[in-house]
């Protein structure tokens, strides 16, 4: 029962390093999420992809970018990385059917140094 | 576009107390509601949700949450509250058609049990 997985767990950057956040699930999920979470700020949606083929942006998609690599897999990318996006990521997925929950992974936490 | 307005922050309570935490929400169109519980260093998991029907509904660990059209609110409740209660408790709306499927969260509400 994995459900959704998010790899690294935890990451400390340099300022201007990059990476990617690798997240996959096995539910057969059509739509995924990242959400990065601050304190006193909730969870906001940074990208999304609602099928396999499509990504949008969210709330706050600037510094990163996407992708939808096949059904089950897709990854966030930070390609040079600021000390603003210290946070922690949270992964989530969910059928198509927008009366069904998202399902979240147990976050990374990334610190920019 | 949705919103949801969660008020309060932070909420101390003692054990056994009730307890509510408060959910606004604003959209132009139909939505689904959700609460979500997020334990410390833990991803978030489902408590509720309303779909349509009862305006009463009924989760896991005792909780429920009474939609209200009129007033645009979702709010959470438990009669009596656990010290394992305390956790952050997040509202959510999603679109029932179009908007990419995606959740928009409120700004949580850290719920404090104290004995």
């Amino acid at each position: 029962n994995a459900g959704v997985t998010q790899t690294p767990k935890f990451q400390v950057l340099k300022t201007g390093q990059s990476m990617t956040l690798q997240c996959a699930q096995d539910m057969n999920h059509n739509s995924m999420y990242w959400y990065r979470q601050d304190p006193g700020m909730g969870l906001r949606l940074i990208y999304y992809s609602a099928s396999e083929g499509t990504t949008d942006k969210g709330e706050v998609p600037n510094g990163y970018n996407v992708s939808r690599l096949n059904k089950r897999e897709f990854s966030l990318r930070l390609e040079s990385a600021a000390p603003s996006q210290t946070s922690v990521y949270f992964c989530a997925s969910s059928a198509m059917a927008s009366n069904t929950e998202a399902f979240f992974g147990q976050g990374t936490r990334l610190t920019v140094v | 576009a949705q919103s949801v307005t969660q008020l309060d922050s932070q909420v101390p309570v003692f054990e056994e107390a009730p307890v509510e935490l408060r959910c606004n929400y604003s959209s132009s169109v139909s939505v689904y509601l959700f609460w979500y519980v997020q334990y410390p260093n833990q991803g978030l998991q489902l408590l509720l949700k309303y779909l349509s029907g009862s305006t009463l509904v009924k989760g896991i660990n005792g909780f429920e949450a009474e939609f209200n059209k009129s007033q645009t609110s979702f709010h959470l409740r438990k009669p009596s509250v656990h010290i394992s209660d305390t956790a952050e408790y997040f509202c959510a709306v999603r679109l029932l058609t179009g908007g990419g499927n995606k959740l928009t969260f409120g700004t949580g509400t850290q719920l404090k049990v104290e004995l």
